[in-house]
């Protein structure tokens, strides 16, 4: 069974700040990489995904993935009070049908203060 | 955006009660999957779908059955309601599973 796992649980950035956060797997044949955030209660967001090793940049986030390494990252870059929030990343092993499942991580809430 | 409405927005049910969660989409997505959210585990993958008439366990199936007639529509049921079963549950879907999942809102179940 897939294992997902985050750090640090808890992250706190001064405004304008770089956030890193950081996710492991444990499948090798893990192909989809995705980064949701959720912010206090409403439903969790897709942020961004990866599927190739190396960098992959969207405005302010860039995620990276390291496949051989079982790594991938999510940084943000200038953090805004509106970034604070809690960040899943989800990998999913498999393609279509009945493998379709999509794994999270236990999340990591990150806080930017003004 | 695509939209997923799950109902009721909150529960209150009794040990040993059945209780049904609904999802209901107007995305034309194939899959669709049931989440559990708890304090320190993240989201955990309950049930989830990729055609009509047909459900698949996820990681944490035991306690939970799931139900999808139609591909709008996407159900779970706890045939015996249980204190562990107290949490905030999740609906999403997506098209292909490489692709974004659209939450709903969620539903807070308090089982007493």
């Amino acid at each position: 069974q897939q294992k997902v796992q985050q750090s640090p649980e808890s992250l706190i950035v001064p405004e304008g700040g770089m956030a890193s956060l950081n996710c492991t797997f444990s499948d090798r044949n893990s192909q989809y990489f995705w980064w949701y955030r959720q912010h206090s209660g409403e439903g969790p967001k897709a942020l961004m995904s990866i599927f190739s090793n190396g960098d992959k940049k969207e405005g302010r986030f860039t995620a990276h993935l390291n496949k051989a390494s079982l790594h991938v990252s999510l940084h943000i870059k200038d953090s805004q009070p509106s970034d604070s929030a809690l960040y899943f990343c989800a990998v999913s092993a498999n393609s279509g049908g009945s493998n379709a499942k999509l794994t999270f991580g236990k999340g990591t809430k990150l806080s930017v203060k003004s | 955006e695509a939209a997923v409405t799950q109902s009721p927005r909150s529960k209150v049910a009794v040990t040993g009660g059945k209780v049904t969660l609904s999802c209901h989409q107007t995305n034309n997505h194939d899959y669709m999957y049931w989440y559990r959210q708890d304090t320190g585990h993240g989201l955990r993958l309950i049930h989830y779908s990729y055609v009509a008439d047909s459900t698949e366990k996820g990681d944490i199936p035991d306690g939970y059955k799931a139900s999808r007639p139609s591909q709008e529509n996407f159900s779970l049921i706890l045939e015996l309601a249980s204190l562990s079963q107290t949490a905030v549950y999740f609906c999403a879907s997506t098209r292909d599973n490489n692709e974004r999942l659209f939450f709903g809102h969620g539903t807070k179940l308090s089982v007493l």
